[in-house]
């Protein structure tokens, strides 16, 4: 079964600072899609960046950014000049295809806090 | 394009009684999920559904839990009777049928069972 990991609880960052969330993975398939999902206290999760895994190349959505790791199974999200709003709860989640469907796990979440 | 919507935003009920909440998803979007967050976790699946038909109910408390999607449109998933473990945030979302489509998210329904 897949599982997905996120070992921060809590992280904080300075306004204007880069700060780095991490996410491991576990999987045996090969074919599969990576998220990051932003949710505020509003509640509504946001889609903030994906990755397929089939690409090598690093995705990168203005100030957010991932570094995919395939092999060691990492997606780690960073985000580059915090701003205020970013403060919110960040969800790593997994998806791949199993049965016709599209199945999705998500991470515990990591709850970020920028400073000012 | 409108988002998904969900009702009520907030329910404060008592342990044994009923609730229900309603989902309409964005429009031309087979797949429907139901989610639950508990306090300071992830959110876990309960129901999936890919037009009105259910595809994943393996997480589902069907002693005490069901939902419909009728004309695989609107959804609502019901709690009958309740339990203080159901204080949770229920989340609906929905998504195109394909690899490529995210999941786009409510702003869910926070849930006190006292």
């Amino acid at each position: 079964a897949q599982t997905v990991t996120q070992s921060q609880p809590e992280m904080s960052v300075q306004e204007a600072e880069t700060v780095t969330l991490s996410c491991t993975y576990d999987t045996s398939e090969s074919n599969y899609y990576l998220f990051w999902y932003k949710q505020p206290p509003s509640r509504q999760m946001i889609l903030v960046i994906r990755q397929e895994a089939y690409k090598q190349q690093n995705a990168t959505e203005n100030r957010f950014s991932v570094n995919f790791q395939k092999a060691a199974k990492s997606f780690s999200l960073k985000i580059s000049d915090s701003q205020l709003g970013d403060t919110a709860m960040y969800f790593c989640a997994f998806m791949n295809r199993m049965g016709g469907t599209y199945k999705y796990i998500f991470g515990t979440g990591t709850r970020l806090k920028v400073l000012a | 394009e409108a988002g998904v919507a969900q009702s009520p935003r907030y329910k404060i009920i008592e342990k044994r009684q009923s609730v229900a909440f309603w989902c309409n998803p964005i429009s031309g979007h087979a797949t429907l999920y139901w989610y639950q967050q508990i306090l300071g976790q992830g959110p876990k699946l309960l129901i999936q559904f890919q037009n009105n038909g259910v595809v994943d109910d393996s997480q589902l408390p069907k002693d005490r839990f069901s939902a419909e999607r009728l004309k695989g449109v609107d959804s609502t998933l019901k709690i009958q009777p309740a339990k203080l473990e159901d204080s949770a945030v229920y989340l609906c979302a929905s998504s195109l049928v394909g690899s490529n489509s995210p999941l786009h998210f409510g702003n869910g329904t926070r849930l006190t069972v006292t």
